[in-house]
């Protein structure tokens, strides 16, 4: 059974640091693309970032490029999401998602975790 | 912010159908496969459809997808109390060069 768990998520003041992290199983993690999306609170979903299965390709979505992180350790068979400089308007559930390589799908989700930025 | 837009609500009794639209462009919906998920109430995103109107094993045929020109659509037949959720068409786009997904629609069962 394909299972993905984040973990990382908690309260941080605006300007802080967090680290999420994505552990897959019940596939085999070295054949997919992984991406982070978020959803602030009643809000919809938004793509955050991906990357390939070697790590040598990276996306961000602009609100977030030069500030969040997206990398992976295949031995692990774990994902992460660094982010810096958070804003309030990072606050929001974060899921970490596997791509379907033919189809462009996000064919596995995590349960999610809460990132809330706040003084 | 997002460049697909989705109707906010659709609703209908049980047994009914609804149809949620899904309005792009030619640098998304236009020239890329499109996806729906369903997010039911304090849970995480599901896979619905794939590929315009392919269905994930273990989804039930009631559930269908459509592509045309810049638009797609889900349709949901044989409305259930359990189908109350909000759907989101997905995509990438190809000039802005990242995933995309709809506005969002809420489906209520009357």
């Amino acid at each position: 059974e394909v299972q993905l768990v984040e973990s990382g998520g908690g309260l941080v003041q605006p300007g802080g640091s967090l680290r999420l992290s994505c552990a897959a199983s019940g596939f085999t993690f070295t054949n997919y693309w992984m991406h982070w999306v978020r959803q602030a609170p009643g809000k919809g979903l938004v793509w955050v970032s991906r990357i390939n299965i070697d790590a040598s390709s990276t996306r961000y979505a602009d609100s977030v490029k030069g500030r969040f992180t997206i990398s992976r350790d295949n031995a692990k068979n774990t994902f992460y999401l660094q982010m810096n400089s958070l804003r309030a308007e990072d606050t929001g559930v974060y899921y970490c998602t596997r791509e379907d390589g033919w189809y462009r799908s996000f064919d596995s989700w995590g349960q999610g975790t809460l990132v809330t930025v706040s003084s | 912010q997002s460049v697909l837009t989705q109707p906010p609500s659709v609703s209908a009794a049980p047994g009914q159908k609804v149809t949620i639209s899904c309005s792009g462009s030619s640098s998304n919906i236009g020239s890329n496969y499109v996806s729906w998920y369903q997010q039911l109430p304090g849970t995480a995103p599901k896979l619905l459809i794939y590929d315009n109107n392919k269905r994930p094993s273990g989804i039930p045929d009631r559930f269908s997808g459509s592509k045309s020109g810049t638009s797609a659509t889900l349709g949901i037949t044989g409305l259930q109390t359990g189908d109350e959720a909000d759907y989101y068409c997905g995509t990438w786009d190809s000039s802005l060069t990242a995933d995309v997904f709809g506005t969002g629609t809420k489906v209520t069962v009357l």
